[in-house]
């Protein structure tokens, strides 16, 4: 069973764009989680999406948003680019509706210069 | 605000001996533990987990020890291998929370 994909590995953006990161989950997997590491902050919870819902949000700004699709492929946006923003991008999958145990991505390394 | 978090940022450790990373939690109503291990370059990957019932797990050459007294969580790793080189985190959540607190975590290093 392949893992949880996610698209692009890398990206570098310059401040005041936006990006979209894409990810797969596993497959019958329908929580898609995702997270935000950087050196200095550790593991930050960013939103969490079951069935095309949010249903927990962390405490990020409004520019940090995300959607799942009904075939449980999930996007997170990020617009207005700081420098800040500069982290990897985890996406992660449960099998089950209570969201406890979850397999990641590789995720994606944004670069925002 | 409540946080998960761990002890030591670093731990070195000869190749054959036994590790122990330590992790404090502070959220009373945590019930379910888990540890993750990430490598460089890949995402956090799964080692074991527990829930707030149970207070030791063993798996392949890992045991996870819960205290809820003193909210304490370890990882013990038998006969630590070059490949056990490694970040760790310790996780935990509540019902219907729908995320993971993570700790800080700690980097494991094994000499040969």
């Amino acid at each position: 069973k392949a893992g949880v994909t996610q698209t692009p590995r890398y990206l570098i953006k310059t401040r005041g764009q936006q990006v979209t990161l894409s990810c797969s989950p596993i497959s019958g997997h329908r929580s898609v989680s995702w997270y935000q590491q950087t050196p200095g902050q550790g593991l930050q919870f960013l939103f969490e999406y079951f069935s095309e819902t949010q249903r927990n949000k962390g405490n990020f700004p409004g520019r940090f948003s995300g959607r799942q699709f009904s075939n449980s492929r999930s996007e997170m946006n990020v617009s207005t680019l700081e420098l800040g923003d500069s982290a990897l991008y985890l996406c992660a999958s449960s099998p089950t509706d209570k969201d406890e145990k979850l397999f990641f991505g590789s995720g994606t390394q944004l670069s925002v210069l | 605000g409540e946080s998960v978090g761990l002890h030591l940022p670093t731990l070195s450790v000869q190749e054959g001996d036994n590790s122990i990373i330590n992790c404090a939690y502070s959220n009373s109503a945590s019930d379910y533990f888990i540890w993750y291990k990430q490598e460089s370059g890949k995402g956090p990957q799964f080692i074991i987990d527990i829930r707030s019932n149970m207070d030791k797990r063993q798996g392949q050459r890992v045991t996870v020890l819960l205290n809820k007294t003193v909210k304490h969580l370890s990882l013990q790793i038998a006969a630590t291998q070059p490949g056990d080189s490694a970040v760790y985190f310790c996780a935990e959540t509540s019902s219907n929370d729908y995320k993971l607190s993570f700790g800080a975590g700690t980097t494991v290093t094994v000499r040969a």
